[in-house]
């Protein structure tokens, strides 16, 4: 098993671009969340899926869409990049005992 | 907001001594959680304890849970160079419990000195 995987692992945006950045997992977990990491922060939630076509939002979710077509994939996009979204991106999956993290996406939005 | 709140948010110790942290939370919970992260890397679960449960251990790792005080602690014995790490508590608040909504406190940097 590849576990949560999440590319691209670096992006460099200027103001107002979009983007997506993809995840995927081959643990058949329902649940997947995406959070953001600030540094000396911990990670908050933006966005999370509890399955395919259900999704909602967390702590911080302007800025930020998500959909789920498929049980193995939850994209993150950014419709229009501002500075403030310069943060790492962390993809989890899971189930009700645990949560599997990707490696992160390190952004930046100049 | 964040729930959690770790202390210390430093801790520096030698190897085969002792590291407890702790965290605060502010309201109900189904479970807290417990996860690593090494530098540049993404998280990594430790140990999860229930809101019923009061104690649990895995390895070297222990945890205690009361949810009078809304505090827990995580106790690593025998602490070895590769504990080196930011520790983080996470508390699940979605009301199915189905673990898919997280709050995490900033963290712990934990140094173990070789």
């Amino acid at each position: 098993n590849a576990g949560v995987t999440q590319t691209p692992k670096f992006q460099v945006l200027k103001t107002g671009q979009s983007m997506t950045l993809q995840c995927a997992q081959d643990m058949n977990h329902e649940y997947m969340s995406w959070y953001r990491q600030d540094p000396g922060m911990g990670l908050r939630l933006i966005h999370y899926s509890v399955g395919a076509g259900i999704t909602d939002q967390g702590e911080v979710p302007n800025g930020y869409n998500v959909s789920r077509s498929t049980t193995e994939d939850f994209p993150l996009r950014l419709l229009s990049a501002a500075p403030s979204q310069t943060s790492v991106y962390f993809c989890a999956s899971g189930r009700t005992d645990t949560q599997y993290f990707g490696p992160g996406t390190r952004l930046t939005v100049l | 907001s964040q729930q959690g709140e770790e202390d210390p948010q430093a801790l520096s110790i030698q190897e085969g001594e002792n590291a407890t942290m702790n965290c605060s939370y502010k309201t109900s919970i189904n479970n807290l959680q417990w996860y690593r992260q090494n530098s540049g890397r993404g998280l990594v679960h430790l140990i999860l304890i229930r809101s019923n449960e009061r104690e649990k251990h895995s390895g070297r790792l222990r945890v205690t849970l009361d949810t009078s005080k809304k505090s827990s602690s995580l106790l690593i014995t025998a602490s070895r160079a590769a504990d080196t790490a930011s520790y983080f508590c996470a508390t699940d608040f979605s009301n199915t419990g189905a673990n898919s909504k997280l709050t995490f406190g900033k963290g712990i940097t934990l140094s173990v000195r070789p």
